[in-house]
């Protein structure tokens, strides 16, 4: 089966500048997870959908992070504006419904580095 | 709240020796614990994951994970390491009683196979 999906796989901006990451999760896969993973850092959940809907977004800095799933399908993190701490890989992963499959299948993850 | 730690950032091992990775968690209810590999620009890839029944848990690439309630340990193991075992390791953990609650990563174990 294919992966999960994620692109671009590098991207360097500026502070205050905006970025779009986008991820096509394992085709059947209701739920979507973005993690956000700073170098020496375990991965930290951002956002969680289920279908197309909000499961947890507690730990989204909502000020300038947003993030959508429309169609309960693909999805796109964005960022506006980025500031320096922001610079981490962005992994994606999605996984099937249902309490025993909890098994998360991750994306290659975006490296972002904002200068 | 629920929480990960691996006390080892770092654990180096020679070719063929047995290799251990430590992990201790902190759930309210009974945990849902994973071990997930991160070899470099790669996304992680699931090991093996403890849910319920024997203590005892055998995953892909010839690991395995003794669950011990009473010390509140997950410890990652293989018999005979080798250097393609060289990777990033993270432990993580869900409450089972709450199918809403994410996922929490450890800061992640750097194991090191020594030719």
């Amino acid at each position: 089966e294919a992966g999960v999906a994620q692109s671009p796989r590098y991207k360097i901006i500026e502070k205050r500048q905006s970025v779009a990451f986008w991820c096509n999760p394992i085709s059947g896969h209701a739920t979507l997870y973005w993690y956000q993973q700073i170098l020496g850092q375990g991965p930290k959940l951002l956002i969680q959908f289920q279908n197309n809907g909000v499961v947890d977004d507690s730990q989204l800095p909502k000020d300038r992070f947003s993030a959508e799933r429309l169609k309960g399908v693909d999805s796109t993190l964005k960022i506006q504006p980025a500031k320096l701490e922001d610079s981490a890989v962005y992994l994606c992963a999605s996984s099937a419904t249902g309490i025993r499959n909890e098994k998360l299948f991750f994306g290659s993850g975006t490296q972002l580095s904002v200068l | 709240a629920q929480s990960v730690a691996q006390p080892e950032d770092q654990v180096n091992v020679a070719e063929g020796n047995p290799l251990t990775v430590k992990c201790t968690y902190s759930v309210s209810g009974n945990p849902y614990l994973f071990w997930y590999v991160q070899y470099p620009n790669r996304g992680l890839q699931f090991l093996l994951k403890y849910i319920t029944g024997d203590n005892l848990v055998k995953g892909s690439y010839g690991f395995e994970a003794e669950f011990n309630k009473s010390q509140t340990s997950f410890h990652l193991k293989k018999p005979s390491a080798l250097v393609s075992d060289s990777a990033l390791y993270f432990c993580a953990v869900r409450d089972v009683g709450n199918y809403g609650q994410n996922f929490v990563f450890g800061p992640g174990t750097r194991l090191s196979v020594l030719p």
